[in-house]
């Protein structure tokens, strides 16, 4: 049963630390994404790659996000310096046919 | 720009039918989702139609299309407890790659 991995599944770090996050997606997918998740902004966009060149980055605080994709099995976001307004729910998705796009258990990240 | 939206929310008895409604603005959208988000899990991709369709049925789930008011409801059949969740409708932006989320309907299913 293939499915998005994401790691770690929680985070809780202090502000100023950097952070990263791992995300596997499903075999063979060419596009990927990644999401934020909060209560106030609901689902937002940060940056996606296909064939693992970003192709829009622009919904990513540059000055502290960074998002890349080493190689096709590995996603990685990373926040450095994390800020406790950085406190969400992150999701990666990986993208099928017909568009569909199959997301991950996301990581839940807290910043103090 | 593009916009999807939902209403926040959905409450039902157990074994009635819920309607999940949603509207949208991009008349270029190809396909439109329904996607499911139960408490601390990621969204879970439930259905799709293509936008030259008007229903598709899966199960005890009804999506129906209307293009030309650019609306798309869910339907489920003999909803459950554990149907209890956040449904997402969204649609796929016309050749952007990028889709378009509701801000989410929470259906609540009283026993």
């Amino acid at each position: 049963d293939a499915r998005v991995t994401q790691t770690p599944r929680h985070k809780v770090t202090e502000m100023g630390q950097e952070v990263t996050m791992r995300c596997q997606p499903i075999l063979g997918h060419n596009t990927v994404f990644w999401y934020r998740q909060t209560m106030m902004q609901g689902l937002e966009l940060l940056a996606y790659f296909r064939n693992r060149a970003p192709l829009d980055d622009s919904g990513m605080p540059k000055d502290r996000f960074s998002a890349e994709m080493p190689d096709a099995t590995l996603a990685t976001l990373k926040i450095q310096p994390s800020e406790p307004r950085d406190s969400a729910v992150y999701f990666c998705a990986s993208e099928g046919n017909q568009e569909t796009q199959y997301f991950g258990p996301g990581t839940r990240l807290l910043v103090l | 720009g593009e916009d999807v939206e939902q209403s926040l929310f959905l409450s039902v008895r157990e074994g009635d039918s819920s309607v999940i409604n949603c509207t949208y603005t991009d008349s270029s959208s190809t396909y439109l989702y329904w996607y499911k988000q139960e408490p601390g899990a990621g969204l879970q991709l439930l259905t799709y139609i293509f936008s030259n369709m008007d229903m598709k049925q899966d199960q005890r789930l009804t999506v129906l299309l209307n293009k030309k008011d650019k609306h798309l409801s869910l339907r489920i059949a003999d909803t459950q407890t554990g149907d209890s969740a956040i449904y997402f409708c969204a649609d796929n932006g016309g050749a952007t790659n990028k889709l378009i989320f509701g801000t989410g309907t929470l259906l609540a299913v009283q026993p």
